[in-house]
């Protein structure tokens, strides 16, 4: 069964630095998404991105967060000047439009220090 | 706000009990997804209903929606000790995001 994956699995990186977070969303989808889990929190949306731009983002997905989807295949998110709030699991996750059921990859802990 | 919530925070129940999930939210929706986490894991799929729907199953899962009182509800029928997760709704609304609800941890007991 095609699945969503992402790497990788954890990262721990300094403050001020800049973290890349790969996905490989589900062949056929058209549609991705990050998003966030702070530990003990809700799910968070950060961005959607559609037909090679962002379609939608959140007041969390500020300047210092990119997407890009640099082939066919792959779908990432930067951070380019890490906090130490941005320490949490990033969710990447697809859809292939109608009927809309997104799905999640496995997640990156991102670890700050 | 549309993010939803739901009750209980946690459940515990014996394996072989029914288990059901509460989830409220704020505005008309596109559709409704619940999704199982198990811990420090990742979001599995469970089942999606549509804001046109009403009830649909997907083996021991049952999801019901109520529009009208703009709320929804999983249902796990003879739970076993695998179901221990947490569970999260997630609203689709007028754009392509979800919006999580705040998730029910079920403590399933051998």
């Amino acid at each position: 069964e095609p699945e969503v994956t992402q790497t990788p699995s954890h990262q721990v990186t300094q403050m001020g630095q800049e973290v890349i977070l790969r996905c490989v969303p589900i062949s056929n989808h058209l549609y991705f998404y990050w998003y966030r889990q702070i530990l003990g929190q809700k799910v968070e949306f950060l961005v959607s991105f559609y037909n090679n731009e962002i379609s939608e983002k959140s007041e969390i997905f500020d300047d210092q967060f990119s997407v890009e989807r640099p082939d066919g295949s792959n779908f990432t998110l930067k951070i380019r000047s890490t906090k130490l709030e941005d320490s949490a699991m990033y969710f990447c996750a697809s859809d292939s439009g109608h009927p809309y059921e997104q799905y999640f990859g496995p997640g990156t802990r991102l670890t700050v220090t | 706000s549309q993010q939803g919530e739901e009750d209980p925070q946690a459940l515990s129940i014996q394996e072989g009990e029914n288990a059901t999930m509460n989830c409220s939210y704020k505005t008309s929706i596109n559709n409704l997804q619940w999704y199982r986490q198990n811990s420090g894991r990742g979001l599995v799929h469970l089942i999606l209903i549509r804001s046109n729907e009403r009830e649909k199953h997907s083996g021991r899962l049952r999801v019901t929606l109520d529009t009208s009182k703009k709320s929804s509800s999983l249902l796990i029928t003879a739970s076993r000790a695998a179901d221990t997760a947490s569970y999260f709704c997630a609203a689709r609304y007028n754009t392509d995001k979800l919006i999580f609800g705040t998730g029910t941890r079920l403590q399933v007991f051998p």
